[in-house]
């Protein structure tokens, strides 16, 4: 079957515009990642949704950024007034979520935003 | 503070030879854990998880890891390196009644012919 899908693959943009980025995860997975992962580091965890539900955003860095899944499905990933450290390669996951923490993550491709 | 301690950032080895990744983690509550690999250019892929069913968990392409609660490690081993298992090598970890799920830095592994 399909996997987790992000578009675009690659979004360049200038410092102080808005972008949208969006995930489709895998039918039927209930729960929902988004990551950052900047050049040579690791994924950062930036928030959680179990269905249409932000059960966790601690991870977002500051009030620029801001997630929706408003159908428990698709996900956008919205920056606003983007800055040039906002750079990166933002990452995708979605699980089944059988309500334990041991659940499987599938991640997209990602997308890789150049803020010039 | 929940966190996790990849102890090599490159690992090289020749082909043929084992391979060994170190992960620790800190211990505030039962942690679930989990190794993933991402190649050049492609998207992370999940290798094994371990949860709590046994203590040496067997993954995919030869890997294997064992879980020490008392030595808070969660190392990643394969017997004989191969040309393809080049790539960056994450340890992860999922604490138990949360969903935050927190990436080592990474290690990267090359392989020699």
């Amino acid at each position: 079957g399909a996997g987790v899908s992000q578009t675009p693959s690659n979004k360049v943009t200038e410092k102080g515009k808005y972008v949208e980025l969006r995930c489709d995860p895998i039918s039927g997975h209930t729960a929902l990642y988004w990551y950052r992962q900047s050049l040579g580091q690791g994924p950062e965890f930036l928030i959680y949704f179990q269905g249409t539900g932000a059960a966790d955003d601690s991870g977002l860095p500051n009030d620029r950024f801001f997630a929706v899944r408003p159908e428990g499905s698709v996900s956008t990933l919205k920056i606003q007034r983007t800055e040039r450290g906002d750079s990166a390669v933002y990452l995708c996951a979605s699980s089944l979520n059988d309500g334990t923490s041991t659940d499987t993550q599938y991640f997209g491709p990602g997308t890789r935003l150049t803020v010039l | 503070a929940q966190s996790v301690t990849q102890l090599d950032s490159h690992v090289s080895v020749s082909e043929g030879t084992p391979v060994l990744l170190r992960c620790n983690y800190s211990s505030s509550y039962s942690p679930s854990l989990f190794w993933y690999v991402q190649h050049p250019n492609k998207g992370l892929q999940l290798l094994l998880k371990y949860t709590s069913a046994a203590t040496l968990v067997k993954g995919i392409n030869g890997f294997e890891a064992e879980f020490k609660k008392s030595e808070t490690s969660f190392h990643l081993t394969k017997p004989s390196a191969h040309m393809s298992d080049a790539a960056e090598y994450f340890c992860v970890v999922v604490y138990t009644g949360g969903f935050k799920t927190i990436f080592g830095a990474g290690t990267r592994l090359f392989v020699k012919a």
